[in-house]
């Protein structure tokens, strides 16, 4: 079957760094996307990796090793805004969307 | 960017009647709408993916007579659930694909913002 798994909580300090991270098990892979979801409210998009490697943008980033079914997100210099859940998505051969059940990060002032 | 636009954003009804969920895509053609439904803490759940002009897919173990589906035009699907019930309650949530071609996966999938379903 079609798996992915992340934490089911984290805790990290305003201004510090957190690392999300992600394994999979599909059939078949066309991408890895992470989303952000606050509470009540809509996914909005984070990043999406095909290719071995980190990808940046500003304080986030994420990473993927496809040999090694494995993703993380990660995130710099946390603002209590960041508080919410990050989900995990990997694109199966069918281009069907497996997601994560999230990962609820929590900021400490 | 591309925008989803989904209404009602909450909406209480009564057991034993029906609801009609709208998505449009604001700025772009959705040949494919995806419909979610998630609990909550858990996970988003595909429902079933809607494609103009045709019958929707359906996942497995959701009624397709239950949540009724029409996407009649590139702009506008619309999820029905019909005879709603307490357990019908729910976040409900379109999405589309707004970018073909070159890097179309690299801007990700657009969202709707959600539909909370309370059924009393």
């Amino acid at each position: 079957g079609q798996n992915i798994d992340q934490p089911t909580e984290m805790t990290a300090t305003e201004g510090a760094i957190v690392q999300i991270n992600c394994t999979y098990q599909t059939s078949g892979f066309n991408g890895l996307f992470w989303y952000q979801q606050h509470a009540g409210e809509a996914p909005t998009f984070l990043s999406y990796n095909v290719l071995d490697g980190l990808e940046e943008k500003g304080r986030f980033s994420s990473f993927l090793s496809r040999s090694k079914g494995y993703s993380y997100l990660l995130l710099k210099e946390l603002q209590m805004k960041d508080s919410a859940s990050y989900l995990c998505a990997v694109m199966d051969s069918n281009y069907q969307l497996i997601w994560g059940a999230g990962t609820k990060l929590i900021i400490k002032p | 960017g591309a925008v989803v636009s989904q209404h009602p954003s909450r909406v209480i009804c009564k057991s034993g009647t029906s609801v009609k969920i709208e998505c449009r895509s604001l700025d772009f053609q959705a040949t494919t709408m995806f419909w979610y439904r998630q609990f909550p803490k858990q996970s988003l759940m595909l429902m079933a993916t809607s494609n103009e002009g045709s019958k929707a897919t359906y996942e497995q173990g959701v009624e397709k007579d239950k949540f009724l589906i029409n996407h009649a035009s590139l702009t506008l699907s619309t999820l029905t659930v019909t005879s709603a019930h307490p357990e019908d309650s729910s976040f409900y949530i379109c999405s589309a694909r707004a970018y073909r071609g070159q890097d179309e996966f690299s801007r990700g999938y657009t969202f709707g913002s959600g539909t909370r379903l309370t059924v009393v």
